[in-house]
């Protein structure tokens, strides 16, 4: 079946430093979206990429959605202490109705 | 605007037991509903999802059931807990037909004993 391969399960960064989460789908999407999980929360939607090779950007926030629509990534930088939490990114393939879950990327900032 | 209710927020259950999430949307009809479960440090497993009033898709055989008696109303069930059942319950919405956001609600922490 279907599949969102995402990259790295953690990362530990200084505040200020940068952040990078990579999906990557077995198959063509239609689009990806990013979602934001803060610790004991629920996941909130940040963003939706559509088309080939776009690049969209939330303040210190950048998205990408590959040429091929198989792979996405989500670039933060100068993180900040509000940006802890799991990022998930998550792909419509061949079904209106299911979204398919990468295993999502917990950002953890050193003290 | 829309809104999403969900709860209870916490439960502790013991094995064997039943149980009964709820789930309500405000705001919007026909939506698509969903029931995700996250186990601790996990990512999302899709569980069930309804296009319609009765109309339920199962994503993972399992002891868990659900139902939707009204439009904006979704229902996880089980008749008896198992301690595999424990985790992070999550009720969703989307729009009827689209591919786009979904909106998740505050979620139920089930812990089965």
């Amino acid at each position: 079946g279907q599949q969102v391969m995402q990259i790295p399960q953690y990362q530990h960064v200084q505040e200020g430093e940068d952040f990078t989460t990579y999906c990557n789908s077995s198959t063509t999407l239609s689009n990806i979206q990013w979602y934001k999980q803060r610790p004991g929360g629920h996941p909130v939607f940040l963003i939706q990429l559509v088309k080939s090779g776009e690049v969209k950007k939330q303040k210190r926030l950048t998205f990408q959605f590959g040429e091929a629509k198989k792979n996405s990534s989500l670039h933060i930088t100068a993180t900040q202490t509000t940006d802890v939490g799991t990022y998930f990114c998550a792909g419509n393939g061949d079904s209106n109705y299911q979204l398919i879950w990468g295993a999502g990327t917990k950002l953890i900032i050193k003290p | 605007s829309q809104t999403i209710h969900q709860w209870p927020a916490t439960l502790v259950q013991p094995v064997g037991s039943p149980l009964s999430l709820e789930c309500t949307v405000e705001g919007t009809s026909n939506p698509n509903l969903y029931w995700y479960r996250q186990a601790a440090g996990r990512g999302l497993q899709l569980l069930f999802y309804s296009v319609g009033i009765g109309q339920i898709s199962s994503e993972v055989p399992q002891n868990l059931s659900a139902s939707r008696p009204q439009d904006r109303q979704f229902i996880l069930s089980s008749k008896k807990l198992l301690l595999s059942d424990s985790g992070f319950y999550l009720c969703a919405w989307g729009g009827r037909g689209t591919t786009g956001e979904l909106f998740f609600g505050e979620g139920s922490r089930l812990t089965v004993l």
